[in-house]
């Protein structure tokens, strides 16, 4: 089956600093690459997703790119907020037809 | 607020106790979802109901046991559970279950699950 890997598990950066997140895949067929934001003490959101027939999306401080041929597909985040601290999870569909996500990590913007 | 709503917030059992979550949207979607959320863990998929229909059991042990009466609600029938199945229990839905799925997921809060 699909197997995702994101790193870090934890980031720390400075208030208006960049934040940089990364998951590999596995599957070749995957083609479809969300991230969910989970606050704590609440259940994830969507914030941003890609499709596998374009490589960058933007929406405002948030971005994303895909590299298909070497498989993974980073976060970024420029202009770092404190409300930007959360849990970010990369997750993917592909031949296994449901979301596989990745482990999480802790994104804290220190002010 | 995301239109998923899940009950109880927290739940304490014990092994042999059985006691049910529930799950109830109100977006109007047709697909309804179970994962479980463990410590430092990829939310795991257990469920997915398309439809009111089960289109996916994730090899879920028998000890938990859905029901989807319709579109609208979903409950998770628990029983005679293991200390290791204490999580955090999370309800999603989707316009449609897709296959293969790639539609956004609307999260509830999620049912924290300990058991003694």
């Amino acid at each position: 089956g699909e197997n995702v890997e994101q790193h870090p598990s934890t980031l720390s950066v400075q208030e208006g600093d960049s934040a940089v997140i990364k998951c590999t895949y596995s599957d070749s067929a995957s083609n479809y690459f969300p991230w969910y934001k989970q606050e704590l003490g609440k259940g994830p959101q969507l914030i941003i997703d890609i499709r596998s027939n374009v490589g960058e999306k933007k929406d405002q401080r948030i971005a994303v790119t895909l590299n298909k041929t070497a498989k993974h597909f980073s976060l970024h985040i420029t202009e770092t907020q404190p409300e930007d601290s959360a849990v970010y999870f990369c997750a993917v569909t592909g031949s296994a037809r449901q979301l596989t996500f990745g482990s999480g990590t802790q994104l804290t913007v220190l002010p | 607020e995301t239109g998923v709503t899940q009950t109880p917030r927290h739940l304490v059992m014990g092994m042999t106790n059985k006691k049910s979550l529930k799950c109830e949207q109100h977006l109007g979607h047709n697909a309804m979802y179970w994962y479980k959320q463990s410590a430092k863990k990829p939310l795991e998929l257990m469920f997915v109901y398309n439809f009111k229909e089960q289109t996916e059991n994730n090899s879920v042990p028998s000890r938990f046991s859905p029901e989807c009466p319709n579109s609208s609600h979903l409950f998770l029938h628990l029983h005679t559970l293991q200390p290791e199945d204490s999580a955090l229990y999370l309800c999603a839905s989707s316009q449609d279950g897709g296959d293969p799925n790639t539609g956004e997921l609307f999260f509830g809060e999620g049912s924290r699950l300990t058991v003694l």
